[in-house]
Parts: structure tokens; sequence; C-alpha cells
């Protein structure tokens, strides 16, 4: 099992860009979530999928959106990149019936 | 508005020692405080994790201590390591809920 993937590993845009990040997990998980992770902040929410179908807003959703493309993959967006995007991005999924949720590599991402 | 506090920012142990991590929550409907680990470059794992029906928690050098009434949680690694050099984030969910993360400290360990 590959267990959480991300493509691409690193990205540099300009600002005004889009770009679409990829999660894909193997472990049959019904919940997946979008995170971004800045210096002294901590992992912040951006969205999440609760089920195949299903997508909900986190803390920080401005200037994103996500698709749940099925049970495995759940992409997010950026339709305009901004600087204050700069981020590392990590996604996560976790099976109903367990409270651990198991993380990707992360997609460190710059805006310029 | 934060829902867990995390302290300190980062941390500095001699090899051997023990490294004390803080957090404090305020919604009494958390039921489930587990601590991820973060190797530079990699994503967060479980390290371990407790439910507020049991005041400690050990899993070898590593231990949970929870305090319900004082709505804080700690981590304590006894013996520290080296290979312990990394960032530590407590969380709190409702059961199957989502995650809510603390701003992390930042684990050195010197030898």
């Amino acid at each position: 099992n590959a267990g959480v993937t991300q493509t691409p590993k690193f990205q540099v845009l300009k600002t005004g860009q889009s770009m679409t990040l990829q999660c894909a997990q193997d472990m049959n998980h019904n919940s997946m979530y979008w995170y971004r992770q800045d210096p002294g902040m901590g992992l912040r929410l951006i969205y999440y999928s609760a089920s195949e179908g299903t997508t909900d807003k986190g803390e920080v959703p401005n200037g994103y959106n996500v698709s749940r493309l099925n049970k495995r993959e759940f992409s997010l967006r950026l339709e305009s990149a901004a600087p204050s995007q700069t981020s590392v991005y990590f996604c996560a999924s976790r099976d109903r019936g367990n409270n651990e949720q198991f993380f990707g590599p992360g997609t460190r991402l710059t805006v310029l | 508005q934060q829902q867990v506090k995390q302290s300190p920012q980062s941390l500095i142990v001699q090899k051997g020692g023990i490294s004390i991590i803080n957090c404090a929550y305020e919604n009494t409907a958390f039921d489930y405080f587990p601590w991820y680990q973060q190797f530079p470059g990699k994503g967060p794992a479980l390290l371990i994790a407790i439910r507020p029906d049991v005041s400690e928690k050990k899993e070898g050098r590593f231990t949970i201590s929870f305090n319900k009434s004082a709505k804080q949680f700690s981590l304590h690694i006894m013996d520290s390591q080296p290979g312990d050099s990394a960032t530590y984030f407590c969380a709190a969910t409702y059961t199957l809920g989502r995650l809510y993360f603390g701003r992390g400290t930042q684990l050195t360990v010197w030898p």
C-alpha cells in the first residue's frame, strides 16, 4: 500500500495562475482532508470530505475549491494564486470508525 | 479562535533528559486527544492518543498525562534521544470528527 500520495511535491506559481493539487489514498478510507501548514501556525484545515460526494469548509477555505472525484481522490484547486497561499499543503484520510488520520508527504507551494 | 493551545513553541533538551510539551483546550465536548510527530520534509504521523476517561497513557518512552478538570494534557518523552528531534502537534476532536491542532512544538535533542 502506498497510503496517501500527493502530486506534485513542489510547485512555483506566479500570482494569478491556477493549479490543482492532487491527492489519492489506497486504504479505502471514507474521509479525506486538506490542510495547510505555515511556520508557527500549526495545521489548519482548508476543506474536508466526510464521505464520497460531500465536501465541507474548514477554518481557512477562502481562495480554494475542492473536488471529491471518487472515494480514492480528493483534489484542491487554487483558481487565482496569491502570495498568501505560499505554504506546505497536506492531504490526509481517515477510515470510518477510526479517529486516526493518515497524512501524505505534502506539496510545497510557492507563489511569487 | 484557537481551540487547542500548545506550548512551548520550541524546546531544546539534552540527550537522556525529559521533554515535556503542554496543551490546553476549552471545548469539553472533545473526547479524543492525539499527538502527532512530524519529521522535516514528511507528513505528520500519529504518535500516541488518549481519551478523557483515563489520566495517563504510556507507550514506550512516550506518556500522555491528562487532567480533565483543568482541561490540559501533556506529552512526556523520557530518556529523550536525538532521533526524537521533530515537531510535535497536539490535537483534539469529537469522536470521528475533524481534528483541531495546536501550533506545534519544535523539539531538538542535543547528543
